[in-house]
């Protein structure tokens, strides 16, 4: 089966810079996507990486690393407001276009 | 701007009753898909569907049942609640074989 494992909480201060690590498990493997959750709020595409290395999208950076199994997040210039939970999430398996996604990392961001 | 809705915030209801969440797109996706999410465990699929009329289970199908009548609306059916299906249940939807899934605002079911 699909599986993705991340930390379950990781916790930074204002300013600094935050790795959010995600390893898999997966057939058919397509790419890795990056969802964010306010509490209360619905999951929003963050970033997708489909080949390896490094995608920017102002102060979030995704990596992925398929000869590992492994992507992270990066978060710069961290803000209170990027306190939520963030997800990684894979292709449901060959042929799918539903997502698998892993248990969810709760980042709370202090002043 | 993209929009998925879903009929009801916050549900209450008695075990042992048949409950519908109803999930309406407007960008005309033809991909939908009914995840549940409980503490801890993240987001699980239930059912999507990649078409009208056509369903497929996802990984934890036990208990529910999906109606897509139109390309527009995915409905999942609790046929028999069960307290064990209190959770928040999440609808989104995707363009063809695009990556990035659109996501309603949640249902927060409570079975007593």
């Amino acid at each position: 089966g699909q599986s993705l494992e991340q930390p379950s909480e990781v916790t930074a201060v204002e300013g600094a810079i935050v790795q959010i690590n995600c390893t898999y498990q997966t057939s058919g493997f397509y790419g890795l996507s990056w969802y964010q959750q306010h509490d209360g709020g619905a999951p929003t595409f963050l970033s997708y990486n489909a080949l390896d290395g490094l995608e920017e999208t102002g102060r979030f950076s995704s990596f992925l690393s398929r000869s590992d199994s492994y992507g992270y997040l990066l978060l710069q210039e961290l803000q209170m407001k990027d306190s939520a939970s963030y997800f990684c999430a894979a292709r449901a398996g060959t042929g799918r276009r539903a997502l698998t996604f892993g248990s969810g990392t709760r980042l709370q961001v202090q002043p | 701007d993209v929009k998925v809705t879903q009929s009801s915030r916050y549900l209450v209801k008695r075990t042992g009753e048949k409950v519908f969440l109803e999930c309406v797109q407007d960008m005309d996706h033809e991909n939908m898909f009914w995840y549940r999410q409980d503490p801890g465990l993240g987001l699980r699929l239930i059912y999507f569907s990649y078409d009208v009329k056509m369903k497929e289970k996802g990984d934890i199908p036990e208990g529910y049942s999906v109606s897509r009548e139109k390309k527009e609306r995915f409905s999942l059916i609790l046929e028999s609640a069960s307290t064990n299906q209190t959770s928040m249940y999440l609808c989104a939807s995707s363009s063809g074989d695009q990556e990035t899934q659109y996501f309603g605002p949640g249902t927060r079911l409570l079975v007593l």
